[in-house]
């Protein structure tokens, strides 16, 4: 089965804080991709990336930048963590290049910013 | 824009069926998925549907019309653990996905 592990569950972190979220898929996965999910919203995508130390923009890549150093790892920075990023983070993995297959996801990372 | 629409909760009785609707407006159209995300959990993938008509697997179905740009999840036999919400998702033809906001499923025994 594909796992793909996110770092922390639960955070919480101050205003102004840099904040790392990792990410970690073990079925050499190509793509993977950083979502935040929000009450009432659609998901939404921050970055994604096709390729070790490739990275694209997504919708909403504002306040956030990624690091794919190895396949199997895609990394989400919060320079300067601020309220509105209080959300929940799913970072998911899909095999093939280009095109988007079914997503594998990981448990997700709730983060409040007080 | 790009949106995709489905009803944001729905109840039902365990033992019976349910059809959760989305319907979409997107530039172009690769295909739709439907997820299953439990309460504090990663979504899972249910159904993939790129052809119009229907695709079962079990208890859930899956049907789309591509020039009605609708689909909806039918769910039988309904049990306690399908209580969970149900996204949708559309691949325009950039394939870039586009997410509804869900749809909170409630099974009442």
């Amino acid at each position: 089965d594909v796992k793909v592990t996110q770092s922390s569950r639960y955070l919480v972190k101050r205003t102004g804080e840099k904040v790392f979220l990792e990410c970690v898929q073990d079925m050499d996965h190509e793509n993977m991709f950083w979502y935040r999910q929000d009450p009432g919203l659609g998901l939404r995508l921050i970055y994604f990336s096709y390729d070790v130390k490739m990275k694209e923009k997504g919708d909403i890549p504002e306040g956030y930048s990624v690091s794919r150093e190895k396949k199997e790892r895609f990394s989400l920075i919060l320079e300067s963590a601020s309220t509105n990023q209080t959300s929940m983070y799913l970072c998911a993995s899909t095999l093939g290049s280009g095109e988007v297959g079914e997503l594998f996801f990981g448990e997700g990372s709730r983060l409040t910013v007080l | 824009g790009q949106n995709i629409d489905q009803p944001t909760e729905m109840t039902a009785t365990e033992g019976a069926i349910v059809q959760i609707n989305c319907t979409y407006q997107t530039s172009g159209f690769n295909g739709l998925f439907w997820y299953q995300q439990h309460a504090g959990e990663a979504p899972t993938f249910l159904s993939y549907n790129v052809l119009d008509g229907l695709e079962e697997k079990g208890r859930f179905s899956s049907f789309l019309s591509r020039s009605k740009g609708y689909s909806y999840l039918l769910l039988k036999e309904l049990q306690m653990k399908d209580s969970a919400s149900y996204l949708c998702a559309v691949k325009n033809s950039n394939y870039q996905l586009i997410w509804g906001a869900g749809t909170k499923l409630i099974i009442k025994p």
